[in-house]
C-alpha cells in the first residue's frame, strides 16, 4: 500500500499474556520507529531500525518489550507478559532513510487493551 | 525529565482566527523541529518542519517561529478552519545524536464555527 499500514487495529488481551504487534512500513523506507502513546501522554519513542539492525533500543520499556525486523520491511514489537500498565495506542512510522529531520509516516496505530 | 513540553493541552480558537500553539524544549542539541497533527483514530501527520539555521518556515496557513535563544518554537495556523481541529504535537531531534524524535504531549485544538 501508500502508506504504513499496522496489525491489528485493535487488540484486548489478558494480563499475562503475549501479544505481537505487526508494521509494514513505506515500500523502500529504510528506517522504521516505534512509538507508544499512554493516555493523556505524549508520543514515547521505544526503538527504531535502520534496515534490520536496531541502534537505539534505549525507549524499550524492560526487557518484556522486543522488537524484530526483517528483510529490511516489516517489523513485529512483541509485548510478554502483558500488564495492564502496557495498554496504549503502539504507533508505528517509517522514513526514507535514518537521519535527522527526515519526515517520518506514521501508521495508524494499534491500540492494545491489556484486562 | 521531559524534554519537549507543551504545557496547554488545549486551546478553542474561533474560526477565521489565528491559533498560536506553544512548545517549549530543553536540550540545546536539539537542531531540527517538526509539527505533527493528529486526528483521532488515525497516526499522526507531518505538518511543517525547521532547522534551528532559521527562526521562521512559512508554508501556506502554517506558520513556525523558532526563538533558540528562549528555546522555544510555536506554530501559528492563520485563519484558522474547522478542520484543523486535531491533537498538534511538536517533536525535536538533534542532529548529533541517535536521530530519535522527542515529542511533547500535545495539544487538542477546537476550532469553533
Amino acid at each position: 500500500g501508500a502508506g504504513v499500514s499496522q496489525s491489528p487495529s485493535n487488540k484486548v488481551t489478558e494480563k499475562g499474556k503475549d501479544v505481537e504487534l505487526r508494521c509494514d512500513p513505506i515500500s523502500g523506507h529504510t528506517a522504521l520507529y516505534w512509538y507508544r502513546q499512554s493516555l493523556g501522554q505524549g508520543l514515547e519513542f521505544l526503538i527504531y531500525f535502520q534496515g534490520n539492525s536496531a541502534p537505539d533500543k534505549s525507549g524499550l520499556p524492560s526487557d518484556r518489550f522486543s522488537a524484530e525486523r526483517t528483510g529490511g520491511s516489516v517489523s513485529t514489537l512483541t509485548i510478554q507478559r502483558t500488564q495492564q500498565e502496557d495498554s496504549a495506542v503502539y504507533l508505528c512510522a517509517s522514513s526514507l532513510v535514518v537521519l535527522a529531520g527526515e519526515t517520518q509516516y506514521f501508521g495508524p496505530g494499534t491500540r492494545l487493551l491489556v484486562l | 525529565d521531559q524534554q519537549v513540553k507543551q504545557n496547554s493541552p488545549s486551546l478553542s480558537v474561533q474560526e477565521g482566527r489565528i491559533s498560536i500553539l506553544n512548545c517549549d524544549y530543553t536540550n540545546s542539541m536539539f537542531d531540527y523541529f517538526l509539527w505533527y497533527k493528529k486526528y483521532p483514530a488515525e497516526g499522526p501527520t507531518f505538518l511543517i518542519s525547521i532547522s534551528s539555521i532559521k527562526d521562521k518556515n512559512e508554508d501556506g496557513r502554517f506558520t513556525v517561529f523558532l526563538n533558540k535563544s528562549a528555546k522555544h518554537l510555536s506554530l501559528h495556523i492563520v485563519p484558522s478552519q474547522p478542520g484543523d481541529s486535531a491533537v498538534y504535537f511538536c517533536a525535536a531531534s538533534a542532529t548529533s545524536g541517535t536521530y530519535k524524535y522527542i515529542f511533547g504531549t500535545g495539544t487538542r485544538l477546537k476550532v469553533l464555527a
